[in-house]
């Protein structure tokens, strides 16, 4: 099974400032990577598709990068409605797939 | 609007069943994969069982198989996840979820998700 390593785990910034997440593959996986966001107590929301394409409606200060193994989630400028925990999912090995572990990003 | 509304969670001791609903709209529910994922709580996502358009292929992840059946009724637009033999560590909000394309598998739409406790 392809195995996913999503960093760091928490990570805690200001309003305005650039971050970045991580997701690595333990195989490659072409681009077939998502990004989605989830607020306490809601379902997850797309984001981001086929490891960089913006799904209508995502502000343009989300974007992602990245292919074969290594992919990044960036998040330009950061809103206050931005603080919540980010996912990635790969989907190379369709019909079956996995999430990282999550990543918290959480108001300094 | 695409709506997904699951139903059915509740509390149910170890070794029991529970019977989970997806009621669609908004969208040609025939022409889409279907997707369970569950979230145990204060953990990540885990993806649970897929099922194809006419319900004739199934996918599970191997910590549900031969306990969990995915199937769905596209005459009501509706998705089901019978739970056997549960065990504490099924515990979790699960959320219905549809799959965009068969090789672009990825969620677009979720529904608000339903928790199923496992617990004496």
């Amino acid at each position: 099974a392809i195995r996913i390593t999503q960093s760091p785990s928490s990570l805690s910034a200001s309003t305005g400032d650039r971050v970045t997440i991580t997701c690595r593959a333990s195989q490659g996986i072409s681009s077939y990577l998502a990004w989605y966001q989830q607020k306490p107590g809601k379902a997850p929301k797309l984001l981001i598709y086929a490891a960089s394409t913006l799904q209508s409606g995502v502000p343009s200060r989300f974007s992602g990068s990245g292919s074969g193994t290594d992919f990044t989630l960036t998040i330009s400028c950061l809103q206050s409605e931005d603080f919540a925990t980010y996912y990635c999912q790969q989907y190379y090995s369709y019909p079956r797939y996995t999430f990282g572990q999550g990543t918290k990003l959480e108001i300094k | 609007e695409v709506q997904l509304v699951e139903s059915g969670g509740g509390l149910v001791q170890p070794g029991g069943s529970l019977r989970l609903s997806c009621a669609a709209s908004g969208f040609t529910f025939s022409s889409y994969w279907m997707s369970w994922v569950r979230q145990a709580p204060g953990k990540g996502l885990e993806w649970v069982a897929n099922i194809k358009q006419d319900g004739s292929e199934k996918y599970y992840v191997d910590s549900v198989k031969g306990r969990f059946t995915i199937s769905r009724d596209n005459a009501k637009n509706s998705l089901y996840l019978q739970m056997n033999s549960l065990r504490a560590e099924d515990t979790a909000v699960y959320y219905c979820a549809r799959v965009l394309s068969y090789s672009s598998s990825y969620f677009d739409y979720w529904g608000q998700g339903t928790l199923v406790t496992v617990s004496s």
